[in-house]
This record gives C-alpha cells, sequence and structure tokens, in this order.
C-alpha cells in the first residue's frame, strides 16, 4: 500500500519570507513524489517530481522540494513567497514498482498576505 | 493544444437522474483517468484506462461507470446518482505512467445531487 500525509491543513506566510508546505509518504520500494499546485476552480498543474538522482529537485515558479529517503519526506519550498502563491498544494507518490496509482495527500491550503 | 478538456463545468442533478461527464485530450496519451475531489480528502481514483477499449476500476468505482471508445475522449456515467457523489471531478490524462511521467489534468466538472 502507498500513502501520502501533508500534516498541515494550512501555511500562512508572509510575502518575501520563505514557504514550505510538508509531505511524508509511505511506499513499499521505492517512490516517485509529485507536487501539483490548484489555484481556486482550477485543475491541478504539475509543479515538479522526484524520480532519481539529485535529492534536491528544481520546479516551476521557483519552488523546489528535497527529497528525503530516511525520514521518507519530500518537502516543497520556496525562498521567497508571493501573493501569487496562495493555493492549494497536492503531493502525489506513486510505487515504482506498483500499478499506475497515484496516491494523493488531503492538500495544503498556503496563504501568503501581502 | 488544448489540453484536458471537461464538459460540462457545472451541473447539478436530482437523486436518481443520470449523466455522464466528458473528457477529451489531444495529447496522444495512452493513460486516462477520473478522480473525485472531496474537502479534507484529497483526489481519490474513480477508474482509469490504459488504452482505447479499456477500464480498469480505481480506489472508489462504486456507483460509476467509464468508457475509452476512442483514444482521446474517456467518459464518467453516473446512472442513479445519490447525493454522496456531490464533489469536484477532475480528469487527467498522462503518458505510460512507468516512464515517471506526470498526469495532466482537465478544470474540473463540480456536480451537486440534491
Amino acid at each position: 500500500a502507498q500513502s501520502v500525509a501533508q500534516p498541515e491543513d494550512q501555511v500562512n506566510v508572509a510575502e518575501g519570507n520563505p514557504l514550505t508546505v510538508k509531505c511524508t509518504y509511505s511506499v513499499s520500494g521505492n517512490p516517485y513524489l509529485f507536487w501539483y499546485v490548484q489555484y481556486p476552480n482550477r485543475g491541478l498543474q504539475f509543479l515538479l517530481k522526484y524520480i532519481t538522482g539529485d535529492n534536491l529537485v528544481k520546479g516551476s515558479y521557483g519552488f523546489e522540494a528535497e527529497f528525503n529517503k530516511s525520514q521518507t519526506s519530500f518537502h516543497l519550498k520556496k525562498p521567497s513567497a508571493l501573493v501569487s502563491d496562495s493555493a492549494l498544494y497536492f503531493c502525489a507518490v506513486r510505487d515504482i514498482h506498483g500499478d499506475y496509482k497515484l496516491s494523493f495527500g488531503a492538500g495544503t491550503t498556503v496563504t501568503v498576505r501581502a | 493544444n488544448a489540453g484536458v478538456t471537461q464538459t460540462p463545468k457545472f451541473r447539478v442533478l436530482k437523486t436518481g437522474q443520470s449523466m455522464t461527464l466528458l473528457c477529451a485530450q489531444d495529447m496522444n496519451h495512452e493513460y486516462m483517468y477520473w478522480y473525485r475531489q472531496d474537502p479534507g480528502m484529497g483526489l481519490r481514483l474513480i477508474h482509469y484506462s490504459v488504452g482505447e477499449g479499456t477500464t480498469a476500476k480505481g480506489e472508489v468505482p462504486d456507483g460509476y461507470n467509464v468508457s475509452r471508445l476512442k483514444k482521446q475522449n474517456f467518459l464518467l456515467g453516473l446512472e442513479s446518482a445519490a447525493p454522496s457523489q456531490t464533489s469536484v471531478y477532475f480528469c487527467a490524462s498522462s503518458y505510460p505512467p512507468e516512464s515517471s511521467y506526470e498526469q495532466y489534468f482537465g478544470p474540473g466538472t463540480r456536480l451537486t445531487v440534491t
């Protein structure tokens, strides 16, 4: 079985401050990990993914995520948050030797205040 | 490219009514998926398809049927709608996931069953 936990329902930060959205995962084997963002009344947009190799992955809009195998975590980060980063963020995992399905976390609502 | 499109965008049904949600993609993706999104629960996979003419059950398939008669289209049907099916429905598509490709999402259909 595979699963994702996003321990924070909401994250509030001031514009210009660092932003971190936490994600931990559970898979039987090795993971493929993804971050998606959802703006109000829109579908999910892909931000970045970890497949293999460098543990620090860079993605769209200045976001990056760090894969930590020992802590089974894949936290999303942005050094300087913008008001326009306010959205719902989803972490997702798939076991590379499993079936085709992605398992999503419950989502974290990020609010960046001006 | 339009990407992944969904029709309709909104729908209100009475209990017991039926409807079909249409998903279309123009990226020549083999794999297509239907998810439902409920508050605090992330996205849950309803059904998916690994190619034209094939479908398979996901995590929450009860009360839904699907068809993939053409590669570019994936239909989700509700034969007898229930209030528990009030949700936002997302379609997604991807290249073969064993290659670690991300999924591309449509804008969603907001369904209310009264």
